[in-house]
């Protein structure tokens, strides 16, 4: 079985710019979450997906911070314009109904 | 709402070692606890959970974790450590009414083991 893919593995740009990152979930795999893992910090989360709704938002900073996942598959997350805290790495997961969450490789972010 | 703990951010042991790592949870409902391991540029891999029913669990790599309500702990152990266990290790519980949900995790704690 194929596990959760992510693009890019890594992104470097310069504060104010924009950038995405995209995951591909567990196929099957209703639920998708997307986490922001500071260094020397556990990942936080940042969205909650059930199919294509959103199911809890409530620590994505969005002013600048969003996400969608179309068709209740593959996910987006967009930064706009982006900040130095924002550098991280981005982690996406997907669950079963349940089961347990299974992570992707995640997205290093780099703002400069 | 609930949180993690884990006590001592770097462990350092000896290869062949007990290795423990510490983890206390807070839930007012019955937790669904988790460690996961993180490999250096990989994502997370879950290494064991406890959901109900026996509270010591076997996990994948020899490890084992035990839940005690009474102290509100979740600790990680492997009776030996082998110098590929050097990784860095969170817990984690799920939020909300019981049941797989969204992850609250702790700092981590990140194990070296030395020859």
């Amino acid at each position: 079985e194929a596990g959760v893919a992510q693009s890019p593995r890594y992104k470097i740009i310069e504060k104010r710019q924009s950038v995405a990152f995209w995951c591909n979930p567990i196929s099957g795999h209703a639920t998708l979450y997307w986490y922001q893992q500071i260094l020397g910090q556990g990942p936080k989360l940042l969205i909650q997906f059930q199919n294509n709704g959103v199911v809890d938002d409530s620590q994505l900073p969005k002013d600048r911070f969003s996400a969608e996942r179309l068709k209740g598959v593959d996910s987006t997350l967009k930064i706009q314009p982006a900040k130095l805290e924002d550098s991280a790495v981005y982690l996406c997961a997907s669950q079963t109904d349940g089961g347990e969450q299974y992570f992707g490789p995640g997205t290093r972010l780099t703002v400069t | 709402a609930q949180s993690v703990t884990q006590l001592g951010s770097h462990v350092s042991v000896s290869e062949g070692a007990l290795v423990l790592l510490r983890c206390n949870y807070s839930s007012s409902v019955p937790p669904y606890l988790f460690w996961y391991v993180q490999y250096p540029n990989q994502g997370l891999q879950l290494l064991l959970k406890y959901t109900t029913g026996a509270t010591l669990v076997k996990g994948i790599n020899g490890f084992e974790a035990e839940f005690k309500k009474s102290e509100t702990s979740f600790h990680l152990t492997k009776p030996s450590a082998h110098m590929s266990d050097a990784a860095e290790y969170f817990c984690a519980v799920s939020e909300g009414n019981g049941g797989y949900n969204k992850l609250i995790f702790g700092a981590g704690t990140r194990l070296a083991v030395h020859p």
